[in-house]
């Protein structure tokens, strides 16, 4: 049972480099999120998409942008990344918007 | 902001005991809450949740307790093991419309002493 699956697990970054996270997940869920946590924050919502073919900010969207490819496949991009970026990105899915939330493994960023 | 928020950032307990970890929210509309677990390198898994109908709901050796009265929420683990130990956080959102997704706690770490 794959559920969700966040590839790559960790980058490394140049200030200003870009970058796709991918995130496809094989639970036929509608909604999907993208998360950043850093260490004191908790996790905080940057994007997410509560059906396909629908994308909307979370509650730090700033340099980032998304794209719901399918049901399946939700991606985040860094533009320009910058240091603040250094984060762990979590994706997640669930069966419909504010239902509970199955999470990938994460992706470990650092941005120099 | 409103905002979900836990009482304890660490709590140590003796393996075989009852461990306690607490969460209030602010947000009297939420109806529907989550607690999850994460352990180190993972990413978070669910253990339970409870809508704001029951004050109670219980898992295998999990239970939830939600107060609406003082906006508190608490999961109980019996006979705590040492593969418990981790990050618990609660997460609380409006089912009905109007939220975005989940909103989390900062985390209580828990550690197991043998």
């Amino acid at each position: 049972n794959a559920g969700v699956t966040q590839t790559p697990k960790f980058q490394v970054l140049k200030t200003g480099q870009s970058m796709t996270l991918q995130c496809a997940q094989d639970m036929n869920h509608n909604s999907m999120y993208w998360y950043r946590q850093d260490p004191g924050m908790g996790l905080r919502l940057i994007y997410y998409s509560a059906s396909e073919g629908t994308t909307d900010k979370g509650e730090v969207p700033n340099g980032y942008n998304v794209s719901r490819l399918n049901k399946r496949e939700f991606s985040l991009r860094l533009e320009s990344a910058a240091p603040s970026q250094t984060s762990v990105y979590f994706c997640a899915s669930s069966l419909e918007r504010n239902e509970k939330l199955f999470f990938g493994s994460g992706t470990q960023l650092s941005v120099l | 902001g409103e905002s979900v928020g836990l009482h304890l950032p660490t709590l140590s307990v003796q393996e075989g005991d009852n461990s306690i970890i607490n969460c209030a929210y602010s947000n009297s509309a939420s109806d529907y809450f989550i607690w999850y677990k994460q352990e180190s390198g993972k990413g978070p898994q669910f253990i339970i949740d409870i809508r704001s109908n029951m004050d109670k709901r219980q898992g295998q050796r999990v239970t939830v307790l939600l107060n609406k009265t003082v906006k508190h929420l608490s999961l109980q683990i019996a006979a705590t093991q040492p593969g418990d130990s981790a990050v618990y956080f609660c997460a609380e959102t409006r089912t009905g419309g109007g939220a975005d997704g989940l909103t989390f706690g900062k985390g209580t770490h828990l550690i197991i002493q043998p």
